[in-house]
């Protein structure tokens, strides 16, 4: 069946770095996008950006220019996010979801999702 | 950048009874092709959140027909047309046709009375 499992939580310190994977199965990787969500502790869904699996092209929110990087191994069906100079405000549950690049069918398969700590 | 402003945020409802989510865009979601690139996604407590609408009105695979969508331009609503005890949780309205694409409302949380 269709699904996406991500990797497990992570604790960061102030200024580290994290990498989150999302694998695919079920489905051909290069024929859907890979957007990725982010929610901090009781607060609303936050997009973060999108990758294109098929040549690896990706758009960012403008909040995270800079310090966050997408990128996909397609020999392993994988995609990855990974964010630098964490704060503490980065503290949230990431999710990875996909997206039909052609026709739109919005987000209709999301990962388990992947919590992030970012504690001195 | 785009806005995405929805109302209310706490809906109490009553088993059986129907209720309305409205989501307000800063601009247009209506595409030249005609289609409203706004979508609609339930987040049921300790979940992932789960598609509910996608180009305004089409119902995502397995999603119940008591829920329904409508609107255009800017201006949207999410339907539930009898309430069930498994609806309840934050509903989040999302653009997606602004790049980059991907702006979700503040979430209206619903809850049974």
């Amino acid at each position: 069946q269709v699904q996406l499992v991500q990797s497990g939580a992570e604790v960061k310190k102030p200024g580290a770095s994290v990498k989150v994977s999302c694998k695919a199965s079920g489905y051909t990787l290069t024929s859907y996008y890979m957007n990725w969500v982010r929610q901090a502790p009781g607060q609303g869904l936050e997009w973060m950006g999108i990758i294109n699996p098929s040549d690896g092209s990706t758009s960012y929110a403008q909040k995270f220019q800079g310090r966050v990087t997408m990128t996909r191994d397609t020999s392993t069906s994988t995609v990855y996010m990974e964010l630098s100079s964490l704060r503490s405000e980065d503290t949230a549950v990431y999710y990875c979801a996909r997206r039909r690049i052609s026709p739109y069918y919005g987000m209709d398969v999301w990962g388990q999702g992947t919590t992030v700590t970012v504690s001195s | 950048d785009i806005v995405m402003t929805q109302s209310p945020l706490s809906l109490p409802v009553t088993l059986g009874e129907p209720a309305s989510i409205s989501c307000r865009s800063s601009q247009s979601l209506l595409h030249s092709y005609g289609y409203n690139y706004v979508d609609w996604y339930l987040q049921k407590p300790g979940q992932s959140p789960q598609l509910l609408i996608y180009l305004g009105s089409n119902r995502a695979s397995g999603v119940p027909d008591r829920f329904s969508g409508s609107g255009s331009g800017t201006d949207f609503t999410l339907k539930i047309s009898r309430v069930e005890a498994e609806d309840v949780g934050v509903y989040y309205c999302m653009q997606g046709l602004h790049s980059p694409s991907g702006t979700f409302g503040q979430g209206t949380k619903v809850e049974i009375k």
